[in-house]
């Protein structure tokens, strides 16, 4: 299947600095990404969708100006968490489906453990 | 909005028990489902999938789901679980439309005893 790489797998960083976040599609393009966090023993919750060449769009509740996204190609988007406090620790992961066929999975990158001290 | 439920936080087994894990969910319309598994330390994989046809869905590992569409239900079943099936089990949906974002569970973690 296709594969979605993402990096770092975990950061720690202090309070008040900003982190960025890459996801690659390795062997597909992808016009949509889609970005999610995972708290403890919680589902996955959408945070944005993520389109090629233009402004992402974010679920309910995220704010834009904290979690920045960028998806400047087709294989990369990225994730920019800006001015990280101790309560943006989470899980985030991001996903993508092969473009031409909706009716497909979506692949998964490996997550990233954000952990702010 | 749809919503997924999965009935089970933690599930223990011993190898060669019978699994199923309990997924049931809220939409209005036509739906696609997913049983995607987690292993320690590893990517979000695809189980198995259902779009349309033939409601029992056969998926890799030995996993089998069945949807009963009147019951808004997807679950995932396999007759003999090993010790490598210990991992987190997420039930997914998305509406039948192009690029339409999944909408998870909170998961099912199952822990296979040797």
């Amino acid at each position: 299947g296709a594969v979605v790489s993402q990096h770092p797998s975990w950061v720690i960083c202090k309070s008040g600095t900003s982190v960025k976040i890459e996801c690659r599609s390795l062997d597909f393009q992808a016009t949509t990404m889609f970005w999610y966090r995972q708290f403890p023993k919680q589902s996955l919750m959408l945070m944005a969708t993520s389109n090629e060449g233009s402004k992402a769009t974010y679920e309910q509740g995220v704010e834009k100006d904290k979690f920045l996204i960028n998806h400047a190609s087709l294989t990369l988007s990225t994730l920019t968490v800006t001015s990280a406090h101790p309560e943006d620790s989470s899980f985030y992961i991001c996903s993508a489906r092969v473009p031409g066929d909706f009716a497909t999975e979506a692949f998964f990158g490996q997550g990233t453990r954000l952990t702010v001290v | 909005a749809q919503s997924v439920s999965q009935h089970n936080h933690h599930v223990i087994l011993s190898e060669a028990a019978s699994l199923e894990l309990g997924c049931n969910y809220s939409y209005g319309g036509t739906v696609n489902l997913f049983w995607y598994v987690q292993y320690p330390g590893q990517h979000l994989q695809l189980l198995l999938k259902y779009f349309s046809g033939d409601p029992l869905v056969k998926g890799i590992k030995g996993f089998e789901a069945e949807f009963i569409k009147s019951k808004f239900s997807f679950n995932l079943r396999k007759p003999s679980v090993q010790w490598s099936d210990t991992a987190e089990y997420f039930c997914a949906v998305s509406p039948d439309s192009g690029y339409s974002t999944l909408t998870f569970g909170k998961g099912t973690m199952l822990l296979v005893s040797p």
